[in-house]
């Protein structure tokens, strides 16, 4: 079945610097989103990337998409230790409205 | 308005116990999905419904898991005869009227702990 996983399994940084997350996928998408989650509780949606671009923004967020690689990458640039939290990944299973999400990225940013 | 509630935010019970989640998405919210996560694991999908139907159940672990949704809008998750291995946190998402580009907003969640 269809799941994102993402690299690494952690990444700890200290604030101010960028922070990059990768996520691969296995069958053809026509969107993926990441998704934020603060101590284990409720996951807040970041940004949503369609099939037909190649980058996206949203503040500090940077989202790029290869769709020829099946691969997609989350930058956060001048972090903070506000931005410590896994990252979820999360590519649509097949055209349905199911997203299957991987174990994700924790990331630590050291003040 | 309000995003998606859950209830309760904990909950600890003797195994062989039933227990009811309940979850209320946001007004308007036509599609409701429940996951599960357990300790540093990602998400893992339970069940999704479309108003009051549910056309993929495949992510119920057995048939002690079940879930309903009525009037398009709350639903309850039902575990009985809990076991430990139950013990996780119980999130559920909604989103407007499925179309293909879907954010889904998150509750709180419900964290289950199985004695």
């Amino acid at each position: 079945s269809q799941q994102g996983e993402e690299d690494p399994q952690a990444l700890s940084i200290q604030e101010g610097e960028n922070a990059t997350m990768n996520c691969s996928y296995k069958t053809s998408i026509n969107n993926l989103q990441w998704y934020r989650q603060n101590s284990g509780r409720g996951l807040v949606h970041l940004i949503l990337i369609r099939s037909n671009e190649r980058e996206k923004h949203s503040g500090r967020l940077r989202v790029t998409l290869d769709t020829s690689k099946k691969s997609s990458s989350l930058l956060i640039t001048a972090s903070r230790a506000a931005d410590t939290a896994s990252y979820f990944c999360a590519p649509p299973q097949g055209g349905s409205e199911k997203l299957v999400f991987g174990k994700g990225t924790k990331l630590t940013v050291n003040p | 308005g309000a995003g998606v509630s859950q209830s309760p935010s904990n909950k600890v019970t003797e195994k062989g116990k039933d227990v009811e989640l309940r979850c209320d998405p946001i007004s308007g919210h036509t599609a409701l999905y429940w996951y599960r996560q357990s300790l540093g694991q990602g998400l893992e999908f339970l069940i999704y419904f479309q108003g009051n139907s549910a056309p993929d159940k495949s992510g119920l672990p057995s048939d002690r898991f079940s879930a309903e949704r009525t009037g398009g809008s709350v639903s309850t998750l039902t575990i009985q005869r809990t076991q430990q291995e139950d013990s996780a946190v119980y999130l559920c998402a909604s989103s407007v009227k499925d179309r293909v580009h879907n954010e889904q907003f998150f509750g709180p969640g419900t964290r289950l702990t199985v004695l």
